[in-house]
């Protein structure tokens, strides 16, 4: 079974500044996606950035960005020029590409965004 | 934009209660899944279902659960003889077609006294 790891519960970061998050993983299969959802105190959940493992091209979405390295099982979600609306719980999700679509989540990390 | 949307948004209801969830998903979306997010957890998959039929369930997922798509709109989430562990917030997801996104739902907070 695959299994998603997030080893910061809590990140605070300065605004305008950069924040990086971190998030690791465990699987067997070749072929999957990885996403970042963002879940504001609202609670819903928002999908902030996709990557597919084949693509070796890291994905961008304007200030987000991810480190993804396939080899070490790592895909870490960078934040620029951070922002007050940014302050959430960050959850790192896998999803086979083989017809199990079905989302494994990371127990999140809480982002505090520091005026 | 579409958006999948989920009722009601807060429900509270007594231990041994049955409750359902409902969840009304975007118009050309075929697959539909239940996730759970118990307070201060992480989200946690329940079931998922594709052409009016189960295709995964979690071991969270057992005799006390059900889903179905009774008038082919609605996706229902039913809890029989709710418990207090019951207590969470329970979200709808919904995607097109297999590797593509999944647009959740606003969720539902059910709280069970």
């Amino acid at each position: 079974a695959q299994t998603v790891t997030q080893s910061q519960p809590e990140m605070s970061v300065q605004e305008a500044e950069t924040v990086t998050l971190s998030c690791t993983y465990d699987t067997s299969e070749s072929d999957y996606y990885l996403f970042w959802y963002k879940q504001p105190p609202s609670r819903q959940m928002i999908l902030v950035i996709r990557q597919e493992a084949y693509k070796q091209q890291n994905a961008t979405e304007n200030r987000f960005s991810v480190n993804f390295q396939k080899a070490a099982k790592s895909f870490s979600l960078k934040i620029s020029d951070s922002q007050l609306g940014d302050a959430a719980m960050y959850f790192c999700a896998y999803r086979s590409a083989l017809g199990n679509e079905k989302l494994t989540f990371g127990t999140g990390t809480r982002l505090t965004i520091i005026p | 934009e579409p958006e999948v949307t989920q009722t009601p948004s807060h429900q509270v209801t007594q231990m041994g209660q049955e409750v359902i969830l409902r969840c009304v998903p975007i118009s050309n979306h075929l697959y539909f899944y239940w996730y759970r997010q118990i307070l201060g957890q992480k989200v946690e998959f329940l079931v998922s279902f594709y052409n009016n039929e189960i295709s995964e369930k979690s071991e969270i997922f057992d005799d006390q659960f059900s889903v179905e798509r009774p008038d082919g709109s609605n996706f229902t989430l039913k809890i029989r003889s709710t418990k207090l562990e019951d207590s969470a917030m329970y979200f709808c997801a919904t995607t097109r077609d297999l590797g593509t996104e999944a647009f959740f739902g606003q969720g539902t907070r059910l709280t069970v006294v």
